[in-house]
């Protein structure tokens, strides 16, 4: 059974800083991997989509990793600013038959003025 | 584009009480998801939907949870009778079809408190 790990749980920066958030999974036979955003009281928003023959994608500020073999992701965050502040949350698909996804608990990002 | 709408946005019900959400995914995404969401977790799946089929529902607590999707289109997740534990933000998602590699959009959720 996929297990899903993210660490920090919560992180707080200062303005201006990069940072990097953490990704593990147990099941390195993956199709991809998905980082999400998710602001208090609202849904999820994509922010990156890493196939499997992907080291990484870029957007913007964000730029993530994936290490299959060894079962990991990372989602760097340069120039952080408050309006950053959210809860990342990284997913893969559930069972590689679909698009059902399995969550990691999320790090929760408070960025200071 | 309309995205992915829920309704009610919130609900607060007693324990053994009932209880149903509305979802509406964007239009033309033949595949829809119900997650549950606790305070302080990631989003957990419940069932999965092909236009009007059940794909995967094997996380879903079936004793008290039921979900539908009769026309292919809108869903409803429905829970009765509700526990404490049930507390949590219910949350729906679409996507164009089951392939893999395939984004899924997600709608602002349902927070649903039991007393």
């Amino acid at each position: 059974k996929q297990e899903v790990t993210q660490i920090p749980a919560a992180l707080s920066v200062p303005e201006g800083e990069n940072l990097v958030l953490n990704c593990s999974f147990t099941d390195s036979a993956i199709y991809n991997l998905q980082w999400f955003r998710q602001d208090p009281g609202k849904g999820l928003t994509s922010l990156l989509l890493i196939q499997s023959s992907q080291r990484e994608q870029t957007s913007g500020r964000l730029n993530a990793s994936l290490d299959k073999s060894s079962g990991r992701s990372t989602l760097y965050i340069a120039a952080s600013q408050p309006g950053d502040s959210a809860t990342y949350l990284c997913a893969v698909p559930y069972n590689n038959a679909g698009n059902m996804l399995t969550f990691g608990g999320g790090t929760r990002l408070m960025v200071k003025p | 584009e309309a995205g992915v709408a829920q309704s009610p946005r919130y609900k607060i019900i007693e324990k053994r009480q009932s209880v149903a959400f509305w979802c509406n995914p964007i239009s033309g995404h033949a595949t829809l998801y119900w997650y549950q969401q606790i305070l302080g977790q990631g989003p957990k799946l419940l069932i999965q939907f092909q236009n009007n089929g059940v794909v995967d529902d094997s996380q879903l607590p079936k004793d008290r949870f039921s979900a539908e999707r009769l026309k292919g289109v809108d869903s409803t997740l429905k829970i009765q009778p509700a526990k404490l534990e049930d507390s949590a933000v219910y949350l729906c998602a679409s996507s164009p079809h089951r392939g893999l590699n395939t984004e899924a959009f997600f709608g602002q959720g349902t927070r649903l408190t039991v007393v």
